[in-house]
């Protein structure tokens, strides 16, 4: 199984609202990723969890909040978003270390009113 | 992680050998050289990656120069369905961490009939 899934696969969500995106893998991998994506651009890394610990964050807005619950499922919390966030969000894992290939999900095409 | 230069866009046609250049004349010693593509709408599909020798697999061959600092993607017979954008990303290999996997822009290759 090489399977990275994402739910829900659209999202559409007020200005207000608090919404989770949620991504699980059960191939083991200790590294997972979170990207956004807008129209037309390469995907954007936001955060690394390394043994379901946050190891980076690149420089995100607090109204993205990651949580990995544990080693399968990773869990990006949404609050007070603006209409700018909206993008394709993409989670991916690897094993640990860089000279294996990350697997990607298809993504939640998110889209704020 | 070192950046990547691809042409913006490529066309092939159906049938023959898609050739895709990439620039990456900053690798560093203990850096991979990925390939990713993705079709309109999904997830990055992993192709192939390499440190120096050349790969092949059942998608796709890569040949590295000898001084790494560029790569050629090679899909033997193109169809229709590898119209996609493809990305060369340079990793890091190093264990122990959870490394970057940084899209550059990538190159938008069509396969015509």
């Amino acid at each position: 199984d090489t399977e990275v899934t994402q739910t829900p696969k659209h999202l559409v969500m007020g200005m207000t609202n608090k919404k989770s995106l949620k991504c699980e893998q059960h191939m083991g991998h200790r590294a997972m990723y979170w990207y956004k994506q807008k129209a037309k651009k390469p995907p954007e890394l936001m955060f690394v969890y390394s043994y379901e610990k946050l190891s980076i964050n690149e420089s995100v807005p607090s109204r993205f909040s990651p949580e990995c619950p544990n080693s399968s499922l990773l869990n990006l919390h949404l609050h007070a978003l603006q209409p700018e966030d909206s993008a394709l969000y993409l989670c991916a894992s690897s094993q640990y270390g860089g000279s294996t290939e990350a697997f990607f999900g298809q993504g939640t095409r998110l889209t704020v009113v | 992680d070192a950046k990547t230069t691809q042409p913006p866009s490529m066309d092939c046609a159906e049938g023959r050998a898609a050739n895709l250049p990439c620039n990456h004349s900053t690798i560093s010693g203990n850096e991979y050289v990925y390939w990713y593509r993705q079709i309109h709408s999904q997830g990055p599909q992993y192709i192939i990656h390499g440190l120096k020798n050349n790969e092949t697999n059942e998608m796709a061959s890569l040949i590295i120069t000898e001084d790494r600092k560029s790569s050629t993607l090679i899909l033997p017979h193109a169809t229709l369905r590898d119209t996609a954008v493809y990305y060369c990303i340079v990793r890091q290999g190093t264990t122990g961490t959870a490394s970057k996997l940084t899209f550059g822009t990538g190159t938008r290759l069509q396969v015509t009939l």
